[in-house]
């Protein structure tokens, strides 16, 4: 597609309910990174896909956060569980190999509330 | 290890006043340095990039940066700000492996 697609652009959920956000990169981007910003906050990077190889996950808060990447295209990032403190608005981005010379591009991001 | 900081999380100017953004980086290796812009309610978007050409980067909107390796700094700046510059600002830096360290953000106020 001609930009990093996300849905849904916002969800509310129940304390303790799962949620699956979704992300489509752009075509032909082979990496693509999961971040979290809270309120007031800066950027917060959870995980990290770079074409076949294992993923980055050193970012993930805990092991109720979890995401793959099927076909080395779309992300699912799943929350299980969900607390208060999950609430924030969680931004993917793809680039092509070698982002420190390209930079990211962003998706509008999912605005989760957790209720 | 790199990371990034952003003094003043507000910054408020004058419609047609200099904006200056302040970001100082911290980098073991030679850095790369973004700035990103955040508009209400939208993911970031690049305004510049420094990758090791020159020092001085034009971006969209009027923006640059100068990157200033004895002091460690890569401020924004703009002439004149306009009110369509009101937004959330962001400066990250990236070494080796693709992963970005961002600031905390600076969020830019302009009056009329």
């Amino acid at each position: 597609g001609a930009g990093v697609s996300q849905s849904p652009s916002n969800k509310v959920t129940e304390k303790g309910k799962d949620v699956e956000l979704r992300c489509d990169p752009i075509s032909g981007h082979t990496a693509l990174y999961w971040y979290r910003q809270s309120l007031g906050q800066g950027l917060e990077f959870l995980i990290y896909f770079q074409g076949n190889s294992a993923p980055d996950k050193s970012g993930l808060p805990s092991d109720r956060f979890s995401a793959e990447r099927t076909g080395g295209s779309v992300s699912t990032l799943t929350i299980q569980r969900t607390q208060q403190e999950d609430s924030a608005v969680y931004l993917c981005a793809s680039s092509l190999q070698g982002a420190e010379n390209y930079g990211y591009t962003f998706g509008s991001g999912t605005r989760l509330t957790v209720v | 290890a790199q990371s990034v900081t952003q003094l003043g999380s507000h910054v408020s100017v004058s419609e047609g006043a200099l904006v200056l953004l302040r970001c100082n980086y911290s980098s073991s290796v030679p850095p790369y340095l973004f700035w990103y812009v955040q508009y209400p309610n939208q993911g970031l978007q690049l305004l510049l990039k420094y990758t090791s050409a020159a020092t001085l980067v034009k971006g969209i909107n009027g923006f640059e940066a100068e990157f200033k390796k004895s002091e460690t700094s890569f401020h924004l700046t703009k002439p004149s700000a306009h009110m369509s510059d009101a937004a959330e600002y962001f400066c990250a830096v990236s070494g080796a492996g693709n992963q970005f360290y961002f600031g905390t953000g600076t969020s830019l106020t302009v009056i009329p």
